[in-house]
Parts: C-alpha cells; sequence; structure tokens
C-alpha cells in the first residue's frame, strides 16, 4: 500500500518565489497534517485538516502561508513570497479518525525539502 | 519555557548497553505521549504511545509516564548501532484532538 506521498521531495528558489508543496494523504485517512522541522525549533505543526476541512492554523507562521484540501486525496502548502527563513524540511501526514479517545498513529511522508536563497 | 523539552545530545552508548532517553513537559493537562524515531534524512516514526503512570514495554522498549513530575522517558535494551537515529517526544494535550506537540529531540549514537 502507497504510504503519504509528498511532492516535490527537494524545492530550491530564490527569496521572492512563490512555492507549492503538495501531499496524497493515506487512502480513507481522515486527518491531514503539515508540520516544518528545523533544527533550531524541531517539529512544529503549522496546520492540520479533518475531512478536509481545516481545524486549527494557529501554528501558521504568517499570512504568507495558506494551506488547501480541496478534496480527501490532495492538499497544498503554498508559502508566497517565499524568504530564507522559511528554508526547512516540510512534512506531511495523515492518520484515521478517531475511535472514542483513543489516538490513531500519524503517518508522516518523506518530505520535502525547501531551500530559499 | 518549551512546552516539551529534550537533551538535544548526541547520547552515545556502547552496543548492547541500555540508552535511556528522557523529556519533560509543561502543559499539566496532558493526556497521551509518544516517541517517534527519526533517521537522518527520513520521516518520523512511531515507536511508543503511553497514557497511563508506569511502565509500559515493547519488545527492547519500555516507555516510562510520571505524570506528578511530567516527565516521560524511554528505555531502549541491548541497544544496537541500527537504533542511532533521533528519538521524537510528542505530546497530546487533549482527547479527542489529534494535535500533538514534538521536542526537538535527542540524537543518539549506539557505536558498536
Amino acid at each position: 500500500d502507497a504510504g503519504v506521498i509528498q511532492s516535490p521531495r527537494h524545492e530550491v528558489t530564490e527569496m521572492g518565489q512563490e512555492v507549492t508543496l503538495r501531499c496524497k494523504p493515506i487512502s480513507g485517512h481522515d486527518y491531514l497534517f503539515w508540520y516544518r522541522q528545523t533544527m533550531m525549533r524541531g517539529l512544529e505543526l503549522l496546520i492540520y485538516f479533518n475531512n478536509n476541512v481545516p481545524i486549527d492554523d494557529s501554528g501558521m507562521p504568517e499570512d504568507r502561508f495558506s494551506a488547501k484540501m480541496p478534496n480527501a486525496s490532495f492538499s497544498t502548502l503554498k508559502i508566497q513570497p517565499s524568504e530564507p527563513r522559511d528554508s526547512a524540511v516540510y512534512f506531511c501526514a495523515s492518520s484515521l479518525a478517531l475511535a472514542g479517545l483513543s489516538y490513531n498513529e500519524q503517518f508522516f511522508g518523506p518530505g520535502t525539502r525547501l531551500t530559499v536563497l | 519555557q518549551k512546552e516539551v523539552e529534550q537533551n538535544s545530545g548526541p547520547l552515545s552508548v556502547p552496543e548492547g548497553a541500555i540508552a535511556s532517553l528522557n523529556c519533560t513537559y509543561s502543559d499539566r493537562v496532558s493526556q497521551s505521549f509518544f516517541w517517534y524515531r527519526q533517521y537522518s534524512g527520513k520521516s518520523p516514526e512511531l515507536i511508543m504511545s503511553i497514557y497511563s503512570n508506569g511502565d509500559k514495554e515493547d519488545g527492547r522498549f519500555t516507555a516510562q509516564l510520571n505524570k506528578a513530575s511530567q516527565y516521560v522517558s524511554l528505555l531502549i535494551r541491548d541497544s544496537q548501532p541500527s537504533d542511532s537515529a533521533t528519538y521524537l517526544c510528542a505530546v497530546r494535550r487533549n482527547t479527542g484532538f489529534q494535535k500533538l506537540v514534538f521536542g526537538t529531540g535527542t540524537r543518539l549514537l549506539v557505536s558498536p
């Protein structure tokens, strides 16, 4: 079975350019998460969706960042305009819906390594 | 104060030894605790979860939770070079929500 798919795997761009990261969650999963990982700040949750609806975007750093989930099998994270401090690895993860009070494992994609020059 | 704190390491142990990884958290209402392993250049993968005070064992891994001290740890027995990775501690604040807060991770090096 395919896991979470992300594209591109690597992206190098210049400051001021628009960057779009893409994610395909595991089929049947109800939750989708976007994370950013840097050495200094670790793994940070940016936003997550439940059934294509954004639930919590409090981690989105600023208005330059936006995320959409037009359907259950696709999500995008867009940065416009990009800045050097946006350089990081961006992970997408997905999970099943909750069963009672239990936690369902988040499965991570391979990540997109973004470098903004 | 960070919500989830870990020593960045590296923690170096010889093969066959016990590796002890520690994590503290600041929010007393935290309910659930997780350990993820991340190999260099790879994505995190869940290895242990713990919800109640005490110990939980799974093979060579033991997770320990002390809510009164706001402390969670991961013990790896009979450490192998293949255990060399960064271990991320994650905390879920409320039941019914999927949001996790991660620590910055502890790098573990197991030497042959």
